[in-house]
């Protein structure tokens, strides 16, 4: 069973911030947040992880409460081949840990 | 690298035929894994591998055998396909050539198998 719980689907307009929220109410001290997504019928793409403190790469923030038990991915400048399917997901730190991917978010991103 | 890559991309089976589908990866990543994907659905773990010789069973494990006889290559065979079969099928491998968490898993294009 996922862990995790996502809206699902959200839209949002070319150019503006795109804030995914995900609910991991029973996370556990040594689960990771993963955030990775799925274009159209693509293979998913990994996008970002992180522990408790926020994270930041090209492609993403990662922002993590301080109870860890919500996170929210930020896509600052969402462009159309942002539309996807977001999957957030809580994985245990170890390794060739398995991912568990539940039914994500549908993110259109509006012209 | 060619990274992940599957064959064939399509398929179309008569039910109770059998088949494999073909992963390979050349990043020689240990860790090795094949899942489903049904239409308007998530991924479902089928089987995977975390290392040669060394195979597991994921969610939805039924109907499906695998072997890791080299680090590359993970196949994944139907030994009498059922229409419940039809289904998108990635592969992904993660690495894990360090004592640091793998954290990226890498997915191939995915094969599209009708099972009629």
């Amino acid at each position: 069973d996922a862990k995790t719980t996502q809206p699902t689907s959200m839209d949002c307009a070319e150019g503006r911030a795109a804030n995914l929220p995900c609910n991991h109410s029973t996370i556990s001290g040594n689960e990771y947040v993963y955030w990775y997504r799925q274009i159209h019928s693509q293979g998913p793409q990994y996008i970002i992880h992180g522990l408790k403190n926020n994270e930041t790469n090209e492609m993403a923030s990662l922002i993590i409460t301080e109870d860890r038990k919500s996170s929210t991915l930020i896509l600052p400048h969402a462009t159309l081949r942002d539309t996807a399917v977001y999957y957030c997901i809580v994985r245990p730190y170890r390794r060739n840990t398995p991912l568990v991917f539940g039914k994500g978010t549908r993110l259109s991103v509006i012209a | 690298n060619a990274g992940v890559t599957q064959t064939p991309k399509f398929q179309v089976l008569k039910t109770g035929q059998s088949m494999t589908l073909q992963c390979a990866q050349d990043m020689n990543h240990e860790y090795m894994s094949w899942y489903r994907q049904d239409p308007g659905m998530g991924l479902r773990l089928i089987h995977y591998s975390v290392g040669a010789g060394i195979t597991d069973q994921g969610e939805v494990p039924n109907g499906y055998n695998v072997s890791r006889s080299t680090t590359e290559d993970f196949p994944l065979r139907l030994l009498s396909a059922a229409p419940s079969q039809t289904s998108v099928y990635f592969c992904a491998s993660m690495g894990g050539n360090s004592d640091r968490i793998t954290d990226t898993q890498y997915f191939g294009p995915g094969t599209r198998l009708t099972v009629l």
